[in-house]
């Protein structure tokens, strides 16, 4: 089945740094993949999709490029602020079921700090 | 995308009574719907897929009699935690699929057993 690889946390940054978070996928064709996020004690808010292979999604300052040729899905933001602290997952289509499930990844919590 | 609430949004409950969480789709006819739960500092774990006018279909390792799923409409599923005990205290999210595949979830019930 579909699977992701993401990784793994803590990640801390100062205020205004890069950030990257890696995420790479295994799937049967080119399913949509998802980046999710979830602050502490809330559940999950899809922060941005690719629903084909070289879409870019984009939404709040991230972004994640949807490369065929290194399975990859990486976010990231130019300048990560405080309240960007969360745990970020990668997800895509579980193959099984008819695509109807989701696989996540294992999540990576992002600490900004002053 | 779309709006998915949950009620209770956290609950407190004596070991061996039950406990009734619902997730409601508020701008979106949603004929599947699915439940989580989440560990602390883990990612969500896929309990089962509800569908409206048929039974669950439960993951692996999920007891039914004891995770009672009834999705009678379209736009609400409820989550029937029955003869709870402390290791059934947890996070549980809902979700609704989307039209690529994504999930949009509700904001989480916080269960506490006693």
């Amino acid at each position: 089945g579909n699977s992701v690889t993401q990784m793994e946390g803590p990640v801390t940054l100062s205020e205004e740094a890069f950030l990257t978070i890696n995420c790479t996928y295994t799937a049967t064709g080119y399913p949509s993949l998802f980046w999710y996020v979830q602050y502490p004690g809330e559940g999950l808010q899809l922060l941005l999709k690719a629903t084909k292979a070289d879409d870019k999604g984009s939404n709040k300052g991230f972004e994640a490029t949807y490369r065929k040729e290194t399975t990859s899905f990486h976010l990231e933001k130019g300048s990560v602020q405080v309240s960007d602290s969360a745990v970020y997952f990668c997800a895509l289509p579980n193959a099984t079921g008819g695509g109807n499930k989701l696989t996540f990844g294992t999540g990576t919590q992002l600490k900004v700090e002053l | 995308g779309a709006v998915v609430s949950q009620h209770p949004s956290w609950v407190i409950c004596k070991s061996g009574t039950s406990v009734k969480i619902e997730c409601r789709s508020l701008d979106f006819q949603a004929t599947t719907m699915f439940w989580y739960r989440q560990f602390p500092k883990q990612s969500l774990m896929l309990m089962a897929t509800s569908n409206e006018g048929s039974k669950a279909t439960y993951e692996q390792g999920v007891e039914k009699d004891k995770f009672l799923i009834n999705h009678a409409s379209l736009t609400l599923s409820t989550l029937t935690v029955t003869s709870a005990h402390p290791e059934d205290s947890s996070f549980y999210i809902c979700s609704i699929r989307g039209q690529y595949n994504e999930q949009f979830f509700g904001p989480g019930t916080r269960l506490t057993v006693l």
